[in-house]
This record gives C-alpha cells, sequence and structure tokens, in this order.
C-alpha cells in the first residue's frame, strides 16, 4: 500500500525568507501524481502544486516549487520569499492517476508552517 | 461556478442521533469522496463514488453510509452518532476522462462534533 510521510510536524520561517517543507512517499508504481495542498485557518484545502510522476521537470507556480527526486521517493516544496498568508498546514499527497479506489488521495499527517514577521 | 459546496458548516449531536452531511457539486465532475480530517491524521477517505449510482468504501467506512443520485450530489449519512465520529468531513470532487482521474477540488468543511 502505498503511504507518505511528513517528517516535520512544524516549521517556522521569517518572512521575505525561504523554506521548504520535506514529503516522501513508497509505492511501487510507476505513474502517479503528488500535490501539496495547503490549508489555512479558514480550514479550506486549497491546491498549490501538482506533479506528475512522468514528468521530470520539476513543477513550478508563482513562489511555490518543488524538488521531485523520483527515484529517492521525495517531493518536497520550497517556498520563496515566504509571506505571512503562508501560514497554513501543508499536506503532500499522492494519487494513482486511474479511478476506482486508486483515484484517492492518500495524505501525509501535514506540517504547520509558522511566517514570522 | 460555486464549485464544492457543504452543508451545514457546523454540526453538534447526542450519541445515537442520525444525521447527513450534504455535499454538491457544480462542475459536472463523475469523482467525488468524502474524507475525515482527525488532529495528528491528515484526511482519510471514508467514501467515495465513480459516478451516479456507483459508490465504493473507503479507508474508514464505518458507521457512514452514501448513496450517489445524481451527478451533482453526494451526501454522507451518520446512522448512529458516536463521539469516536467528530471531525472535519471534506467532500472533494474531480473531473476523469478515459478512466484518468485528475485534481480534487474540497469543499469547505464541516465540524462535527458528538457529544
Amino acid at each position: 500500500a502505498q503511504t507518505v510521510t511528513q517528517s516535520q510536524p512544524e516549521m517556522s520561517v521569517q518572512e521575505a525568507e525561504t523554506v521548504t517543507l520535506s514529503c516522501t512517499y513508497d509505492t511501487s508504481e510507476s505513474d502517479y501524481y503528488l500535490f501539496w495542498y495547503k490549508q489555512p485557518p479558514s480550514r479550506q484545502m486549497i491546491l498549490v502544486i501538482r506533479q506528475e510522476a512522468y514528468k521530470q521537470q520539476n513543477a513550478t507556480e508563482n513562489r511555490f516549487s518543488v524538488n521531485f527526486q523520483k527515484a529517492a521517493k521525495s517531493f518536497s516544496l520550497k517556498i520563496s520569499d515566504s509571506q505571512l498568508g503562508d501560514a497554513a498546514m501543508y499536506f503532500c499527497a499522492y494519487r494513482r492517476p486511474y479511478g476506482g479506489s486508486q483515484g484517492n488521495l492518500i495524505f501525509g499527517k501535514g506540517t504547520k508552517l509558522s511566517v514570522k514577521p | 461556478n460555486a464549485g464544492v459546496t457543504q452543508t451545514p458548516k457546523f454540526q453538534v449531536l447526542k450519541t445515537g442521533q442520525s444525521m447527513t452531511l450534504q455535499c454538491a457539486q457544480d462542475m459536472n465532475h463523475e469523482y467525488m469522496s468524502w474524507y475525515r480530517q482527525d488532529p495528528g491524521m491528515g484526511l482519510r477517505l471514508i467514501h467515495y463514488s465513480v459516478g451516479a449510482g456507483i459508490t465504493d468504501q473507503g479507508e474508514v467506512p464505518n458507521g457512514y453510509n452514501v448513496s450517489r443520485s445524481t451527478t451533482e450530489d453526494f451526501p454522507l449519512r451518520l446512522l448512529s452518532a458516536a463521539p469516536s465520529q467528530t471531525s472535519v468531513y471534506f467532500c472533494a470532487s474531480s473531473y476523469s476522462t478515459s478512466g484518468r482521474v485528475y485534481e480534487q477540488y474540497f469543499g469547505p468543511g464541516t465540524r462535527l462534533t458528538v457529544t
């Protein structure tokens, strides 16, 4: 069974600095998706970034980028120029691309990010 | 588009009571899921549906029922509430084509407390 591990329960970063959140996963599949979701205090789950396993190029979305190491099964999130609004819980998630039970997300336990002014 | 909507936002139940959490989406997504979020546990799948009339169990289905009579709606029923069902519940939907499922979009969640 696939598992997702986030080894950092809490992280802290100074405003305008860069922070990296770690995620590792375990799977025997070659085709899958990886995601980072942000959950602010409002509780809404917001998709930050998506990586398709067959793409070697790391995904980027504005200040957010990932370091995807498929062989090492590692998927870290880098937040550049951190802003106060980045403070939230961040969840790493894995999913196989097809439907049925494979189409559901498997989540890590989350990393709580604090941003200091 | 309203996206994925959930009602109610908050609910308090007494042990043994039943209720239905509502979920609706207006994106014509075939794939819908229910997750629960507990402190330190991330989100765990309760039930999911790949289309109208088709549902299946996820990781933690006990104590919950679902049905999918339309593409838009996917209600979650608590049959006899227990304190262990105190949690935040999220509904999510995904677009799928040719069997391939894409990003899941989440509703705002329902915070349920069972006393």
